[in-house]
């Protein structure tokens, strides 16, 4: 199984901020990856696929880049909405494994 | 617009089944695959399994085989999961979320997913 390894695994932050929150696979993963927000008690939204494509709806805050084992995901700048907790996917290979989470809140 | 609504919450005593449903909205069901996910208290995200709903195909996390189906109806664009033999370290919200582009595809993104459905096992 592909190992997630995502860092750091909270953060604070202001808004206008910008934040970069980093993912490493345990193997090549191509640019099978995927990253999500969850906000308390709620379900996870798919924010970013294949590494740097930004779903539909998605701010253009977001943004994603890398490939092979090393990704990030950045917010340009911070908005009180974006306060939650950021998860990364691979989707290379099956089992799909998720990285431990990365919490960003106010500071 | 696409909806995924999951069956509401459970209690079960440890070595029960629990069966979850999710229905589907707003897109061809048999078009995308369906995999769950779930997530104990205050933890990360676990990938559990998935289905081709055009074609019924399943496939599922090896430390869960055996105690984890998924089935279709596509009748009514539901998939379900049961989970069997529960445990104590089973209770969790449990999510269905659609797959990707390619409705063959065991791993892709998940685009849409269901609100969740909290599990809880407990004597």
């Amino acid at each position: 199984d592909i190992q997630m390894t995502q860092s750091p695994s909270s953060l604070s932050a202001s808004v206008g901020d910008r934040v970069t929150i980093t993912c490493r696979t345990s193997q090549y993963s191509s640019n099978y990856l995927n990253w999500y927000q969850q906000r308390p008690g709620k379900a996870p939204k798919l924010l970013i696929y294949a590494a740097s494509h930004l779903h539909s709806g998605v701010p253009s805050r977001f943004s994603g880049s890398g490939s092979g084992t090393e990704f990030t995901l950045t917010i340009s700048s911070l908005q009180p909405e974006d306060f939650a907790t950021y998860y990364c996917q691979q989707s290379y290979s099956t089992p799909n494994t998720f990285g431990g989470g990365t919490k960003v809140d106010i500071k | 617009q696409v909806q995924l609504v999951q069956s509401g919450p459970e209690v079960k005593e440890p070595g029960a089944s629990v069966r979850v449903s999710c229905k589907a909205s707003g897109y061809k069901f048999t078009s995308y695959g369906i995999s769950w996910v779930r997530q104990a208290p205050g933890q990360g995200l676990e990938w559990m399994g998935w289905i081709g709903t055009y074609n019924g195909k399943t496939k599922y996390l090896q430390s869960l085989q055996g105690r984890v189906t998924v089935t279709t109806d596509t009748s009514t664009s539901t998939a379900h999961m049961e989970l069997r033999s529960l445990r104590s370290d089973d209770t969790a919200v449990y999510y269905c979320a659609r797959v990707g582009e390619d409705r063959a595809v065991v791993s892709d993104r998940f685009d849409y997913w269901g609100p969740g459905t909290l599990v809880i096992v407990s004597s």
